[in-house]
């Protein structure tokens, strides 16, 4: 059964670099999906941040494009975010999921990790 | 880019029908597939419908989705509702190479 698993890095300095890797198992990361970050800042709604392919293809939300990064470590079947310049408004859930393709088209959101709340506070 | 509304909240009694709306701000609702997600407080999300109208794994047949093309909108309704189906829940689609959620709605069966 497939199963993801964020980091948690906890608190996080304004003006600083948020970090996240999601550890996949019960499958590889490899496979023909994508690989997904998703934050949800409290008690409001779901924001997709950005996917990844295996190969290291991305594709980013545009109003956070600018300060994403995401990249795959397939030797680990990890995938990674980082996010540059942080403020209070980055503090969130983030969790990292799957995002299952079949016949080269989008399907859905199928299997998410348990979520990580990120602070950003000094 | 476009947005997807939801209503803020909606309240229903058990064993009665509800129906939650996902407008489309720009672009057709029907150029791509809608995806509606659940969500109880301290999980994660989970699929109940994708591709607009089929049911994911393990969803009862009192979940069903749909669009509208002269409002531009997808729908999900729930029918003989049940006090566990008190949830958020979450329409998204996407476009080009962009995903997007729209802004939930809280389902409370009372």
């Amino acid at each position: 059964q497939l199963q993801l698993q964020e980091s948690s890095p906890g608190l996080v300095k304004p003006s600083e670099t948020l970090s996240l890797i999601c550890t996949v198992s019960g499958g590889s990361i490899s496979s023909s999906n994508y690989w997904v970050w998703i934050r949800q800042t409290p008690g409001t709604g779901l924001e997709w941040i950005g996917s990844i392919y295996y190969s290291g293809s991305t594709n980013y939300n545009p109003s956070l494009k600018s300060r994403v990064t995401m990249s795959v470590d397939t030797s680990k079947n990890q995938f990674s975010l980082k996010v540059r310049s942080v403020s209070a408004a980055d503090t969130a859930i983030y969790y990292c999921a799957r995002e299952k393709w079949e016949l080269l088209r989008f399907v859905h959101f199928d299997n998410w990790g348990h979520g990580t709340l990120v602070t950003v506070s000094s | 880019n476009f947005l997807l509304t939801q209503p803020h909240s909606v309240s229903e009694s058990p064993g009665k029908k509800v129906t939650i709306s996902c407008t489309r701000s720009s672009g057709s609702i029907a150029s791509n597939y809608v995806q509606w997600y659940q969500q109880r407080p301290g999980s994660a999300p989970t699929t109940m419908i994708f591709e607009t109208n089929q049911r994911a794994s393990g969803v009862p047949d009192r979940f069903s989705g749909s669009i509208d093309s002269s409002s531009n909108s997808a729908s999900l309704t729930i029918s003989g509702l049940k006090t566990e189906d008190e949830a958020d829940y979450y329409c998204q689609s996407y476009d080009n190479n962009n995903r997007v959620f729209g802004g939930g709605t809280k389902l409370t069966v009372l």
